[in-house]
């Protein structure tokens, strides 16, 4: 089935300082990804769609220039969370989908970010 | 923005009981997709209902789709302590928009 590899798995950094999360789809191509925001027992929150070889598209209330996507391949996005805070930290998840297989959005197993 | 309301918050019941979690959209689907995720996990996709009024199963879960494709419901049978976690809904807008999810909890 599709797989989506996430990374890295959990970070903890220090306020200011920008960290990368990778999204990676194993066995499929993927013109469109999806990252996600949850916060603890909460539901997840469509940050942005990545496009492939074009800008992301940022849902409202979203902070493009703090939340930096790029989508440089059909079988990686990355989200930069630039500057972080503490209010940044949460559990990020992206997700993408076979549409060769016409199968549901896989997701990828989700990045804690700590910011202390 | 778009949004799937889905009902209950929380749901706690004993083994062998039966248990209902309902989707609702103020506009209408072109899809609707149904996740589980465990505690500490990510979500997993679950089933995908396209036609209006859709029935399908998966041993003891049935989903739904409604005729007029605004809502959907998960039943589960029989529940297990394997079937603890949060179910959510997707709903297809041309991108997922996921509801609050109902938090599941079965006890032995």
């Amino acid at each position: 089935g599709a797989v989506v590899s996430q990374h890295p798995s959990w970070v903890i950094c220090k306020s200011g300082t920008s960290v990368k999360i990778e999204c990676r789809s194993l066995d499929f191509q993927a013109t469109t990804m999806f990252w996600y925001r949850q916060f603890p027992k909460q539901s997840l929150m469509l940050m942005a769609t990545s496009n492939e070889g074009s800008k992301a598209t940022y849902e409202q209330g979203v902070e493009k220039d703090k939340f930096l996507i790029n989508h440089a391949s059909l079988t990686l996005s990355t989200l930069t969370v630039t500057s972080a805070h503490p209010e940044d930290s949460s559990f990020y998840i992206c997700s993408a989908r076979d549409t060769v297989a016409n199968y549901g959005y896989t997701f990828g197993s989700g990045t804690r970010l700590t910011v202390v | 923005g778009q949004q799937v309301m889905q009902i209950p918050q929380y749901q706690h019941v004993q083994e062998g009981e039966d248990f209902t979690t309902y989707c609702n959209s103020s506009t209408t689907l072109s899809n609707i997709q149904w996740y589980k995720q465990r505690p500490g996990g990510h979500p997993v996709f679950l089933i995908q209902l396209v036609k209006s009024g859709e029935v399908k199963k998966q041993k003891r879960l049935t989903f739904q789709f409604g005729e007029a494709k605004k809502n959907s419901s998960l039943h589960i049978t029989a529940t297990q302590t394997t079937d603890v976690g949060t179910y959510f809904c997707a709903g297809d807008f041309n991108k997922f928009y996921f509801g609050s999810g109902t938090k599941l909890n079965v006890k032995p």
